[in-house]
């Protein structure tokens, strides 16, 4: 069964600093990664996904995924109080339709 | 594009009292998931259906927990005998098709078993 581990669990940064999130997960054969966005009484919303080994970027966020260590990074370039929210991981499983998803990290951008 | 909904937002029940959350997902998405997301972890998956057919159950604790789709749109989930342990928020997400497609979650609803 897939697992998916993020850290750290909680980041602090400054307003206009770049913020490192991590994940990994156990299968190596997963189709694709999520990071999902969650603040406080909502659902979680759908941020980037990448699919291929490498990097992805959009707006202010970049991607990047390594099959081989399994592991992916989140990075949001001059991060905004209103980035202040549970940033979730989640890999896709084999036939696409199952997410498994991390415990998450709490990130706070402080003004 | 209205979103997808989810009601009650909020349950307060005592121990061995059933409940029932409903989800209307976006209109024209034929995979529906459920998810339980306990305070400060991530969602953990219970069931998902394409149309109205159930395809992965096996998280679902089927003694209490059971759910429905009934015409592939709507859906419902019943706990039947709650126990505190059931305290979580519970998730509704549907997607365009089965894949690699973005999921789109509901706000959730808030069960709170004392």
């Amino acid at each position: 069964q897939e697992k998916v581990q993020q850290s750290p669990e909680s980041l602090i940064v400054p307003e206009g600093a770049m913020s490192s999130l991590n994940c990994t997960f156990s299968n190596s054969a997963s189709q694709s990664i999520w990071w999902y966005q969650q603040h406080p009484g909502k659902g979680p919303e759908a941020l980037i996904s990448i699919f291929s080994n490498g990097n992805k970027k959009e707006g202010r966020l970049t991607v990047y995924l390594n099959r081989a260590s399994l592991h992916v990074s989140l990075h949001i370039r001059d991060s905004q109080p209103s980035d202040s929210a549970v940033y979730l991981c989640a890999a896709n499983n084999n036939a696409g339709a199952k997410l498994t998803f991390g415990g998450g990290t709490r990130l706070t951008v402080r003004p | 594009e209205a979103g997808v909904t989810q009601s009650p937002r909020y349950a307060v029940l005592q121990e061995g009292q059933a409940v029932s959350f409903w989800c209307d997902p976006i209109s024209g998405h034929d995979t529906l998931y459920w998810y339980q997301q306990p305070r400060d972890q991530g969602p953990q998956l219970l069931v998902y259906f394409r149309d109205e057919a159930v395809i992965d159950n096996s998280q679902l604790p089927s003694d209490r927990f059971s759910a429905v789709r009934p015409k592939g749109t709507n859906s419902t989930l019943k706990i039947q005998s709650a126990k505190q342990g059931d305290t979580a928020t519970y998730l509704c997400a549907s997607s365009r098709d089965w894949g690699h497609y973005e999921q789109y979650f509901g706000p959730g609803t808030r069960l709170t078993v004392l």
